[in-house]
């Protein structure tokens, strides 16, 4: 079964840092442009990152910016979002995704978030 | 930045109704950008319907999108049990430099 596994969750004090690490199983990460999401307690899905298939490309939301980075291993088919000086407001569930873009020529193909993780949950307090 | 406005925040219906989920976006953008996602609760998104109006693999076909320009629509034709639960309607940019956006979503309840 194609599955990304999150895990690096947890509790943290307030700017303090954590390794979300993300796993493909069946999944080869490195042919895909992947994305971080979070959701905040009882809230809605906020976009955090992007990254290229080689690490060469990465982009992040505004609020993040200089604080998070995101990273890939791809021979360890693996995905990673190193987060420093936590905030509260970084409380969520954190989710890897395949961005679902792909390069046809100078363009991009768009078809959707097709395979995501289970999520890991981070608690910043 | 392009922000997306769901409504209604709440749909009450009973299974077998058929569903109309609207997402309004606050400049005209491309059919190729809009995508929707269901989420039940405890659960990662789950792909629906990309370029406004293709199904992911293995979406029934009571799923349908639509829509142009800045007013787009995920209808549900017949619902099922399984239906009831939070829809976000997403935009992408033209590449992956760009903001990816979400809308506030829609929660579907069973009456």
């Amino acid at each position: 079964e194609v599955q990304l596994v999150e895990s690096g969750g947890g509790l943290v004090l307030p700017g303090g840092s954590l390794r979300l690490s993300c796993a493909g199983s069946e999944f080869t990460l490195s042919n895909y442009w992947m994305t971080w999401v979070r959701q905040a307690p009882g809230k809605g899905l906020e976009w955090v990152a992007n990254i290229k298939q080689d690490g060469s490309e990465k982009y992040y939301v505004d609020s993040v910016k200089g604080r998070f980075t995101i990273s890939r291993d791809n021979a360890k088919n693996s995905l990673y979002l190193q987060m420093n000086s936590l905030r509260a407001e970084d409380t969520a569930v954190y989710y890897c995704a395949n961005l679902g873009m792909a390069n046809i020529g100078i363009d991009y193909y768009h078809y959707g978030m097709d395979v995501w993780g289970q999520g890991t949950t981070v608690t910043v307090s | 930045e392009i922000v997306l406005t769901q409504s209604p925040g709440t749909l009450s219906l009973s299974p077998g109704e058929r569903a109309t989920l609207s997402c309004r976006a606050s400049q005209s953008v491309s059919n190729r950008y809009l995508t929707w996602y269901q989420q039940t609760p405890g659960q990662a998104p789950r792909l629906l319907i990309f370029g406004a109006s293709s199904r992911a693999t293995g979406i029934p076909d009571r799923f349908s999108g639509s829509g142009s320009g800045t007013d787009f629509t995920l209808t549900i034709s017949r619902l099922e049990p399984e239906d009831f639960a939070v829809y976000y309607c997403q935009l992408y940019g033209s590449s992956p430099s760009l903001p990816i956006t979400f809308g506030q979503g829609t929660r579907l309840e069973i009456k």
